[in-house]
């Protein structure tokens, strides 16, 4: 166990739906991370914050946003979903405090847009 | 119209054998290195890392080596055993500002008995 949670661990819905993802980091990280798995590929960076604030920005597309809550809870908003946005998110969450940079991964959330 | 994935890279080993599992980074900027192991329906999980100050560091039947002159890393499993299938990632950090990562796109694991 990771220590990072997500919620839910699984999502159904239709296309042109809005759904929202849940992150809750390690206790004491500051730093989370949100990345798009899709089948047989690798992990897609989408968006990292910390402390509340945008950090980085990866492949993200413009119907995706996330933010970061002071309570350091994250959550990713995807909307106008589409087939191809079937995939597994995961949060990851490091302490942004340099070296080590290693980041615990959550278990994923299974998104399928039918 | 269905839409194909890509398809990993896939090592296939017998139980008892050596595995190695290669990566090659791109940017001579990248400072420190990790493996992550992903079993199926999970979130990967850290198996070793090591800085670009070294080339080589064993964990428990892991070794990672670390090539930065033709900037490959490699990680090696001893004595393969059927809990090691999975996929497994190389990502790298680049010396910068954030503690973003770079995962490269996964290795496939079997191992037959």
């Amino acid at each position: 166990d990771s220590g990072v949670t997500q919620t839910p661990k699984h999502l159904i819905t239709a296309t042109g739906q809005r759904v929202t993802l849940r992150c809750s980091p390690r206790s004491g990280d500051l730093s989370v991370y949100w990345y798009q798995q899709s089948l047989d590929q690798g992990l897609q960076f989408l968006i990292q914050y910390y402390n509340g604030e945008e950090r980085a920005k990866g492949n993200i597309l413009e119907r995706f946003s996330a933010q970061q809550f002071p309570d350091l809870h994250s959550e990713l908003n995807l909307s106008s979903l589409e087939l191809g946005d079937s995939a597994l998110y995961f949060c990851a969450s490091s302490v942004e405090r340099g070296f080590p940079y290693e980041q615990y991964f959550g278990p994923g959330t299974r998104l399928t847009v039918t | 119209g269905e839409s194909v994935g890509l398809h990993l890279p896939t090592l296939s080993v017998q139980e008892g054998d050596n595995s190695i599992i290669n990566c090659a980074y791109s940017n001579s900027a990248s400072d420190y290195f990790i493996w992550y192991k992903q079993e199926s329906g999970k979130g990967p999980q850290f198996i070793i890392d090591i800085r670009s100050n070294m080339d080589k560091r064993q964990g428990q039947r892991v070794t990672v080596l670390l090539n930065k002159t033709v900037k490959h890393l490699s990680l090696q499993i001893a004595a393969t055993q059927p809990g090691d299938s999975a996929v497994y990632f190389c990502a790298d950090h680049l010396r910068s500002n954030t503690d973003k990562l770079i995962f490269g796109t996964g290795t496939r694991l079997q191992v037959f008995p």
